[in-house]
């Protein structure tokens, strides 16, 4: 297990489309998180999952914004009919649960388009 | 409520002088503070976290950090600057409750050759 990854890597997509982004988190690691990073800003929380459950959503995850985590282990944040605004990079990350305060282990991230 | 004020969005230094990159935090409770690296197209590295044990705390790449609590600061510093460490870097702070992390707006590092 080399760390926790994000696909794809890259993406560009017209405004209206929908897009669904893929983390693999730590085999080991509980807890999974979701960030959204705009150019020029820090990584803003948009929510966490516990397992299977989830158990936060931050007010900036719109309607338009689901995410899933089934089995507990791989993670999946869809975007329907995007929007400009919706132009970010987003961030996984994945921690063991109870050791919040070690610190995230974060994904090189996925970098969202709107044209 | 918890935030992190980074007071310097850009730094320049030259290759071999020291660093200091400054960050003061606002929470409501005992916090957590972490100093996170962002090279270009990576993603996210932890530097060095500080969880209530030893205030002075030491990082990975020569790097390290203080927690004053009366200062209310968590500034970051290496005392010779290398090329490698050109980035941006952000300082973080968690609190006991809840399960967020609070990231400042970032300060991007500049070494000079």
């Amino acid at each position: 297990d080399t760390g926790v990854s994000q696909n794809p890597r890259h993406k560009i997509t017209k405004r209206g489309q929908n897009v669904t982004f893929r983390c693999d988190p730590i085999s080991e690691h509980n807890r999974l998180y979701w960030y959204r990073q705009t150019l020029g800003q820090g990584p803003e929380f948009l929510t966490y999952f516990q397992n299977e459950a989830q158990l936060e959503k931050s007010r900036l995850l719109s309607d338009r914004f689901s995410a899933e985590r089934p089995k507990g282990s791989f993670s999946t944040l869809e975007i329907q009919r995007t929007e400009q605004g919706d132009s970010a990079m987003y961030l996984c990350a994945s921690s063991p649960t109870f050791e919040r305060a070690e610190g995230y282990t974060f994904g090189s991230g996925t970098r969202l388009t709107v044209v | 409520a918890q935030s992190v004020t980074q007071l310097d969005s850009h730094v320049s230094v030259s290759e071999g002088t020291p660093v200091l990159l400054r960050c003061n935090y606002s929470s409501s409770y005992s916090p957590s503070l972490f100093w996170y690296v962002q090279h270009p197209n990576k993603g996210l590295q932890l530097l060095l976290k500080y969880t209530s044990a030893a205030t002075l705390v030491k990082g990975i790449n020569g790097f390290e950090a203080e927690f004053k609590k009366s200062e209310t600061s968590f500034h970051l510093t290496k005392p010779s600057a290398h090329m490698s460490d050109a980035a941006e870097y952000f300082c973080v702070v968690s609190a006991n409750t809840g399960n967020q992390f609070y990231f400042g707006t970032g300060t991007s590092l500049t070494v000079i050759p």
